[in-house]
């Protein structure tokens, strides 16, 4: 079964900080994501990666940017975290076929005070 | 662009009742379609997905989901829901860009169950 790690559930940090989301797949995965999830606005993709030390922006890359220097390890961080990038954060992965799904991570819920 | 609207953004049934969850999508070419269900402090679970062939799909838990492209719809069924349906649902359209397959969300939709 697939395995999508995110490193915390739960983040308190204070505006300015820079902030790292980190997020493990088990399942040798090349495609991986980064969603932002808020009420009444769905998942908005951040960042996707389809390979090691490959990144493309998402439809809301602003004030984020990402890291993938293995396979199986995608990075999210805030550069100077804002009270609006008060979120919960999810991370997924999938093989690169165009058929297959992603697969979730159980999110991690930042709060930026 | 693609899109996927998701029409009721809460909808209330009673234990036993039968389902129907809406998607319509915006898409120019023939699209991958998934329904994922979340449950509350989870990551997002696959029910359900549709590339080619039949337009019913069956998936997990009792849903299926019915492809209509004359009506640009997918919309998710189950015919006598639970008390652990309860969760809130999303609707998907993949776009395969070369590199990999990227997914379009809808906005959910918020499922309660009366007991």
């Amino acid at each position: 079964d697939v395995k999508v790690t995110q490193s915390s559930r739960y983040l308190v940090k204070r505006t300015g900080e820079k902030v790292f989301l980190e997020c493990v797949q088990d399942m040798d995965h090349e495609n991986m994501f980064w969603y932002r999830q808020d009420p009444g606005l769905g998942l908005r993709l951040i960042y996707f990666s389809y390979d090691v030390k490959m990144k493309e922006k998402g439809d809301i890359p602003e004030g984020y940017s990402v890291s993938r220097e293995k396979k199986e390890r995608f990075s999210l961080i805030l550069e100077s975290a804002s009270t609006n990038q008060t979120s919960m954060y999810l991370c997924a992965s999938s093989s690169p076929a165009g058929n297959q799904p992603q697969h979730f991570g159980d999110g991690t819920r930042l709060s930026i005070l | 662009a693609q899109s996927v609207t998701q029409p009721d953004i809460h909808i209330t049934v009673s234990e036993g009742a039968s389902l129907e969850l809406r998607c319509n999508y915006s898409y120019g070419a023939t699209p991958y379609l998934f329904w994922y269900v979340q449950s509350p402090g989870q990551g997002l679970q696959l029910l359900l997905k549709y590339f080619s062939g039949d337009t019913l799909v069956q998936g997990i838990k009792g849903f299926e989901a019915e492809f209509k492209r004359s009506q640009s719809s997918f919309n998710l069924r189950k015919p006598s829901v639970h008390w652990s349906d309860a969760a809130e649902y999303f609707c998907a359209v993949g776009t395969f860009t070369g590199g990999g397959n990227k997914l379009t969300f809808g906005t959910g939709t918020q499922l309660k169950v009366e007991l």
